[in-house]
């Protein structure tokens, strides 16, 4: 069972077109991380949020944790082929242990 | 560019065999963490070592996994004897830090087991 819930599952888009991932839970988090996977490798750390309410900025990719620390969003400006891959997104408690959502798989085409 | 190592990569086996995976974490990190990531799903945390004491196995299916971090370096997954279920991704990853520091985790490449 997860315990964050990704949504959608699925998101096919079009070069150039703007994208939002949501991750939700009714748990609250000491932090919350957002991984991109590639097929047949490990994730890879995107970002880390920690303070209810908070932006981040990475390029094209803006990230926000929610005021109450249960959810957040992922939101891609233009996307570009590159951007393809497994996102996931994972919630920190105070013991460090890190639980994964189901991830959303995204797919831009040229 | 210092990694997480992971071996087999691939590892086919039969039901009711035994098989074992290895992982050697990036130098001087201090937190281990064995996943399963079962093919359109998110890892799931089967084990969290920090240095070489368990700090959460309570998803570890322990009549059949166990997994040990003897000298607090690299570790062994093992899985006895295998199910069709065990199918999957099994992802190592170390980070820097220990308890809820532990920061960004490195993931290895993963290996993939299929049990026939």
């Amino acid at each position: 069972t997860q315990l964050l819930e990704q949504s959608p599952q699925f998101l096919s888009i079009q070069e150039g077109e703007n994208l939002t991932v949501y991750c939700n839970s009714s748990s609250v988090f000491s932090s919350l991380q957002w991984y991109r996977q590639e097929p047949g490798e490990g994730p890879v750390l995107l970002v880390t949020v920690v303070t209810g309410g908070e932006v981040k900025k990475l390029k094209r990719l803006t990230f926000q944790f929610g005021d109450a620390r249960k959810d957040s969003s992922l939101h891609i400006t233009a996307a570009q082929p590159g951007d393809t891959g497994l996102y996931l997104c994972a919630g920190g408690d105070s013991w460090g242990k890190l639980q994964f959502g189901a991830g959303t798989q995204v797919v831009v085409t040229p | 560019e210092a990694e997480v190592a992971q071996s087999p990569r691939y590892k086919i086996t039969e039901k009711s065999q035994a098989v074992a995976f290895w992982c050697d974490p990036i130098s001087g990190h201090a937190t281990l963490y064995w996943y399963r990531q079962i093919l359109g799903q998110g890892p799931e945390l089967l084990v969290q070592f920090q240095d070489e004491s368990v700090v959460d196995d309570s998803q570890l299916p322990k009549d059949r996994f166990s997994a040990e971090r003897l000298k607090g370096v690299d570790s062994t997954l093992k899985i006895q004897p295998a199910e069709l279920g065990d199918s999957a991704m099994y992802l190592c990853a170390s980070s820097r830090g220990r308890g809820p520091l532990t920061g960004e985790l490195f993931f290895g490449e993963g290996s993939r087991l299929t049990v026939l």
